[in-house]
Formats: C-alpha cells, structure tokens, sequence
C-alpha cells in the first residue's frame, strides 16, 4: 500500500518558538493531505486540508495563523506549529488519500509527537 | 460536533474471544473505515465499506454497516495478543473528509 512519512517523530521546543512537521507521500502524488491532532486517550481531530498549490482549508475553530500549511509538491506538505505554547503540546498526524484504485483510503503517516515546555 | 462514538471505550478480553466494537455516526456518509492505533504510533486502515454494502469481512475482520440506524459494528474472532491496540472507526462524510469516533480501547490477555 501507499506509504506517508513524517518528520520528525518527536520535537521538544520551548514556549514561544515555531516548529515545523512534514508529511511526505513516498510512492504516490497527494494533491491533498490532511492534518489531524490527537490528544492523549482522545480521538482524531481534523485540522486542515491541504491542497497543493493552494490554501489550505481550517476546520471551524482552529487558527490558521498559528498553523500554518503549505502544500509545495505533490509529495510534500508542512504545518508549522508558530509561537507555541504547551496547550499545543499534541500528536500531529497527516493523512493523504491513495490515488489508484483503492482512492478511498486514507493512509496516515507514524505522526509527529511535540511537547513545548 | 459531527465526530461519532464508539462502545464500549476500553474492552479487556481474553485470547481467542471475539471482540465486538460499535460505532454510530450522525451524518450521511459515502463509506466508513475502521482503523487500528497501537498506543503512540500513526494509524493502520483495517477494512472499508461503502455506504451500499451491509457486511464485508477481510481475515479474521468482519465489518457491518447499517445506514438506516447509522451504525456499524467491528468483529475481530479469534483474538491475539496482538490484537491489543486502540480501534476508530471513520467515516467519509464528503469532500475526502473523515470523522473519527471516539475510539474502543482494546486489551487482549494471553
């Protein structure tokens, strides 16, 4: 199946500071990634959709200002977490939807887990 | 919120019992998803089914969906430790858009 990848896996910042995450589809083309978050012992939330070449779109109640997303190849998309506090600390996974024949599959990168301190 | 639920949240069973996971959404969907998350680790797809299917099984998965009650269930027969991990079921709710459940937390003992 379709491999997506992050990096890095675990980022520790300080209170104040940007940190960026990548999501990478390996072997297919993405136009469209999604980002989600994760709480310990919560669910996925969905953040954005990403969509290369263009904006990004935020679901209700997430600020695009603070993330930010950019979707500059059909390979890669980023968020940047900017000036984070420890309320952000979370697991950041991306998604991207196969575009072969199983095209309703969503494959999720390992995620990116960022504690700010 | 649109995000749908799951029972039981946390489920403890023995190898090689069945384990059974509910999940009820609230919107129409073009098909729903179950995936699998071992604690801290990204997501696995399990198994799909469209919105004009009833039941589909995949190894030791079986999967039923009831459009008209908004549910679906996930059978896991025969488990293993293994099997340990948290379950979500996700529903493609349009414009390539999943919801998540709130999860079932499954502890296989061997």
């Amino acid at each position: 199946g379709a491999v997506v990848s992050q990096h890095p896996s675990w980022v520790i910042c300080k209170s104040g500071t940007s940190v960026k995450i990548e999501c990478r589809s390996l072997d297919f083309q993405a136009t469209t990634m999604f980002w989600y978050r994760q709480f310990p012992k919560q669910s996925l939330m969905l953040m954005a959709t990403s969509n290369e070449g263009s904006k990004a779109t935020y679901e209700q109640g997430v600020e695009k200002d603070k993330f930010l997303i950019n979707h500059a190849s059909l390979t890669l998309s980023t968020l940047t977490v900017t000036s984070a506090h420890p309320e952000d600390s979370s697991f950041y996974i991306c998604s991207a939807r196969d575009p072969g024949p199983m095209a309703d599959t969503q494959y999720f990168g390992p995620g990116t887990r960022l504690t700010v301190l | 919120s649109q995000q749908g639920e799951e029972d039981p949240q946390a489920l403890s069973i023995q190898e090689g019992e069945n384990a059974t996971m509910n999940c009820s959404y609230k919107t129409s969907i073009n098909n729903l998803q179950w995936y699998r998350q071992n604690s801290g680790r990204g997501l696995v797809h399990l198994i799909l089914i469209r919105s004009n299917e009833r039941e589909k099984h995949s190894g030791r998965l079986r999967v039923t969906l009831d459009t008209s009650k908004k549910s679906s269930s996930l059978l896991i027969t025969a488990s293993r430790a293994a099997d340990t991990a948290s379950y979500f079921c996700a529903t493609d709710v349009g414009f390539q858009k999943l919801v998540f459940g709130t999860g079932t937390r499954l502890l296989v003992s061997p």
